[in-house]
């Protein structure tokens, strides 16, 4: 099925510990975002990429870094893991600039950092 | 800046009857305004939209939406209540904007519970 896949679905991390989140489409979108949801404060952007080959940062891109592999593929990286990043992380994908069509939401990760 | 509000964290309602979810806006130009619907451990799902033209918008599973341009409001509406309705439901905004790309914000989220 034609959609947002994300990995790993859950993973736990000791503080200072380093991961990546993998995020792949098959819509040929050319715009990819990664948010993170709390309790109590929705959705925030974390950073995004409107084409391939441009990242920026969103509200909350403080402790993260993340790479636009190609068009299909958009990483997210923890270089070392704090508490306050335990989180449910989405990856989102959309057309440029056509957003009034959706966005397409992958599963999430539950992360955990202990 | 734009900006979008949920004033309620939840909602309750009887199975049967009609439910609103509330949502508010702020943009500088013209809306684009969205509705997302999230059942747990699940991403969002695309519910319906307000882009231009009729103010009310019909989506998926029977919901549909009033755009009140003078309250600045997208409030989520049903006539009859499902127990599977209950989940988390967002409300997000775009700036139409004149040119470059712009970005979708979304709200706090509400939960909404249907009570059988």
């Amino acid at each position: 099925n034609a959609g947002v896949t994300q990995t790993p679905k859950f993973q736990v991390l000791k503080t200072g510990q380093s991961m990546t989140l993998q995020c792949a489409q098959d819509m040929n979108h050319n715009s990819m975002y990664w948010y993170r949801q709390d309790p109590g404060m929705g959705l925030r952007l974390i950073y995004y990429s409107a084409s391939e080959g441009t990242t920026d940062k969103g509200e909350v891109p403080n402790g993260y870094n993340v790479s636009r592999l190609n068009k299909r593929e958009f990483s997210l990286r923890l270089e070392s893991a704090a508490p306050s990043q335990t989180s449910v992380y989405f990856c989102a994908s959309s057309e440029y600039n056509r957003e009034y069509y959706g966005y397409t939401f992958g599963s999430g990760t539950r992360l955990t950092v202990v | 800046a734009q900006s979008v509000a949920q004033p309620e964290d939840q909602v309750n309602v009887a199975e049967g009857n009609p439910l609103t979810v509330k949502c508010t806006y702020s943009v500088s130009g013209n809306p684009y305004l969205f509705w997302y619907v999230q059942y747990p451990n699940r991403g969002l799902q695309f519910l319906l939209k307000y882009i231009t033209g009729d103010n009310l918008v019909k989506g998926s599973y029977g919901f549909e939406a009033e755009f009140n341009k003078s309250q600045t409001s997208f409030h989520l509406k049903k006539p009859s209540a499902l127990v599977s309705d209950s989940a988390l439901y967002f409300c997000a905004v775009r700036d139409m904007g004149s040119g470059g790309y712009q970005k979708v914000t979304f709200g706090t989220g509400t939960k909404l519970q249907v009570i059988p």
